[in-house]
């Protein structure tokens, strides 16, 4: 199993423009987030996916979009890139169990500069 | 709306010596989980505690739980450099998703 993976792992964008970083796993998760981590800001969530079908507003969605495609794949769109996006995004996800085990798992995260 | 604080945020120490970061919330949580990230790496889950006043131990680190649910402990004990990174508290919200702490980032020196 490769777990959570994300592309690209890096990426320069220049002001204004577009771009969609790409998250896939493969443990028949229910769950995804996209997060953005900024020093001295912690693990701050963007939005995130219950489950296949549904999205929703996390803590700064402002100037994001998400689709998941399906139960494996969930996808985060830049529309018009700004300098305060430059970040590290970090893609999750987790089971839904009815117990209290249900740890997140993080990909390896993407590292974007905007000029 | 609902967060989780976390202190100190930054922690240098010496190798052998010992190294807490503590965390607090402003509601009652229903579980807490920690997580370390390595520095250049993402975050890896290590441990939940569950109830009220529980304790767990993995090797040198110990975690602790109020008995209110409303704070939690990490402790490691005689640092390695292999302990450097950041550690993360995170409880969940109303929303049923993880609210994390700003981290307490540990530099320890040879």
């Amino acid at each position: 199993n490769a777990g959570v993976t994300q592309t690209p792992k890096f990426q320069v964008l220049k002001t204004g423009q577009s771009m969609t970083l790409q998250c896939a796993q493969d443990m028949n998760h229910n769950s995804m987030y996209w997060y953005r981590q900024d020093p001295g800001m912690g693990l701050r969530l963007i939005y995130y996916s219950a489950s296949e079908g549904t999205t929703d507003k996390g803590e700064v969605p402002n100037g994001y979009n998400v689709s998941r495609l399906n139960k494996r794949e969930f996808s985060l769109r830049l529309e018009s890139a700004a300098p305060s996006q430059t970040s590290v995004y970090f893609c999750a996800s987790r089971t839904v169990w009815q117990g209290p085990f249900n740890e997140q798992f993080f990909g390896p995260g993407t590292r974007l500069t905007v000029l | 709306g609902q967060q989780v604080m976390q202190i100190p945020q930054y922690q240098h120490v010496q190798e052998g010596e010992d190294f807490t970061t503590y965390c607090n919330s402003s509601t009652t949580l229903s579980n807490i989980q920690w997580y370390k990230q390595r520095p250049g790496g993402h975050p890896v889950f290590l441990i939940q505690l569950v109830k009220s006043g529980e304790v767990k131990k993995q090797k040198r680190l110990t975690f602790q739980f109020g008995e209110a649910k409303k704070n939690s402990s990490l402790h490691i004990t005689a640092t390695q450099t292999t302990d450097v990174g950041t550690y993360f508290c995170a409880g969940r919200g109303s929303q049923g998703n993880l609210i994390f702490g700003k981290g307490t980032k540990l530099s320890v020196k040879p």
